[in-house]
């Protein structure tokens, strides 16, 4: 089955800083990356994905890129701010015919310096 | 509009109780799933449901049940509780069977004693 790493699980940075999390993952018929932000004590929520077809994607101060080739996918934000303070998850699912089930990494605790 | 309606918000049970967690989406949704948040795990699958009529194990489904009422509900029964399932409990939706992002629930936050 499919297996996606993340790195790092806890990052610190102060505000204005650009932060980055990376994630790999193992099957190489993946093809759609979601990522979530979890706020401390919320649900989590849908902040950006991007299908392999596509290798980067941007909205506003959040992007991800994809390296089909390498395995990898990460998030990129910019001008980092307080309230950007959560936990990411990474997630990796397949097309039809195989495991459309999102297998989710462990998660990155991001912590962002007023 | 109210998405992914999860309760009861906070439970605690003593081992061997039962309990059911409740979830509802008015989105529309045809796919369901329920997961188990501990810290440094991530979000692991207990059971999901493709589709209306279906229901398929997850990646850690021993000790629970599940049943997809309709549509709108998909339930998470635990039969007889273990304080190895305390936890905090995430229904989510999505509109297909892949390549579509989740709706999480609000969470319950299980303890059992």
């Amino acid at each position: 089955g499919e297996n996606v790493e993340q790195h790092p699980s806890t990052l610190s940075v102060q505000e204005g800083d650009s932060a980055v999390i990376k994630c790999t993952y193992s099957d190489s018929a993946s093809n759609y990356f979601p990522w979530y932000k979890q706020e401390l004590g919320k649900r989590p929520q849908l902040i950006i994905d991007i299908r392999s077809n596509v290798g980067e994607k941007k909205d506003q101060r959040i992007a991800v890129t994809l390296n089909k080739t390498a395995k990898h996918f990460s998030l990129h934000i910019t001008e980092t701010q307080p309230e950007d303070s959560a936990v990411y998850f990474c997630a990796a699912s397949r097309a039809p015919g195989g495991s459309y089930i999102p297998t989710f990494g462990r998660g990155t605790s991001l912590i962002v310096h007023p | 509009n109210a998405g992914v309606t999860q309760t009861p918000k906070f439970q605690v049970l003593k081992t061997g109780q039962s309990m059911t967690l409740q979830c509802a989406q008015d989105m529309n949704h045809n796919s369901m799933y329920w997961y188990r948040q501990d810290p440094g795990m991530g979000l692991r699958l207990i059971y999901y449901s493709a589709s209306e009529g279906t229901t398929d194990k997850g990646e850690v489904p021993n000790g629970y049940n599940v049943s997809r009422l309709n549509k709108r509900e998909f339930s998470l029964r635990l039969e007889s509780a273990a304080p190895s399932q305390t936890s905090v409990y995430f229904c989510a939706s999505s509109e297909g069977a892949w390549a579509t992002g989740y709706t999480f629930g609000s969470g319950t936050r299980l303890t059992v004693v």
